[in-house]
């Protein structure tokens, strides 16, 4: 029983592009919603968050869309850059397990063609 | 930039062996988390600590695995004894312990049961 499902494993992009990564949650009791990159061989790094009381977050070529009626997010990267080629995981986490825990996704590998 | 630091980054042992692994969290960071990354399931949530104190290990195989903080600055997770289907990365993370603070990752511990 998934609750943060991301259905693309792969996108490829070509690079100054956009690059849209989705995803869907289950769970109505989730408000706090993260993207996390990660390298091959390194740790998940924090990307950027979005709480359900917004329905956009930016920073600089990352801006994160929330749909809560659709229980779905997105990712926006522009222009996307070869350095962006990683896999993006998408978590969330739910006010009532107020110690921070995060459910992830499975995962979405961006290769970014330059 | 304050980095969680684990030790081994790789271990290839034999089926049986017990396995030690170890994380040193971000220093003023109460909450500390092992997730366990597969091909199939994706980052899986194994137990987490918050001042020390174990929250939640339902994710965790507690036949075999075993989690614990000896002190704030080092947790600890063991598999004794391993099986072939221990293989993955671990990771560990530390934090804030509240919603929407982002969670800080490792680098992982590769580990390989023969």
């Amino acid at each position: 029983d998934q609750q943060v499902k991301q259905n693309s494993p792969s996108l490829s992009v070509q690079e100054g592009r956009i690059s849209i990564l989705n995803c869907d949650y289950t769970n109505s009791m989730f408000d706090y919603f993260l993207w996390y990159k990660k390298y091959p061989a390194e740790g998940p790094t924090f990307l950027i968050s979005i709480s359900s009381i917004k329905d956009k977050n930016e920073d600089g070529r990352f801006t994160v869309f929330l749909n809560k009626s659709a229980k779905h997010l997105s990712l926006h990267i522009v222009p996307s850059q070869p350095g962006d080629s990683a896999v993006y995981f998408c978590a969330a986490s739910a006010e009532w397990r107020s110690q921070g825990n995060l459910i992830f996704g499975k995962g979405t590998k961006l290769s970014v063609k330059p | 930039d304050a980095r969680v630091t684990q030790t081994p980054r790789h271990k290839v042992t034999e089926m049986g062996q017990e396995v030690t692994m170890r994380c040193q969290p971000i220093l003023g960071h109460n909450t500390v988390f092992w997730y366990r990354q597969t091909m199939m399931q994706g980052l899986e949530l194994l137990a987490y600590f918050r001042n020390r104190a174990p929250l939640d290990d339902s994710g965790m195989p507690k036949d075999r695995f075993s989690a614990e903080m000896p002190d704030a600055t080092l947790a600890t997770l063991k598999i004794q004894p391993s099986e072939p289907r221990d293989s993955a990365v671990y990771f560990c993370a530390s934090g804030q312990g509240s919603v929407g603070q982002p969670q800080h990752f490792g680098d992982g511990t590769r580990l390989s049961i023969l």
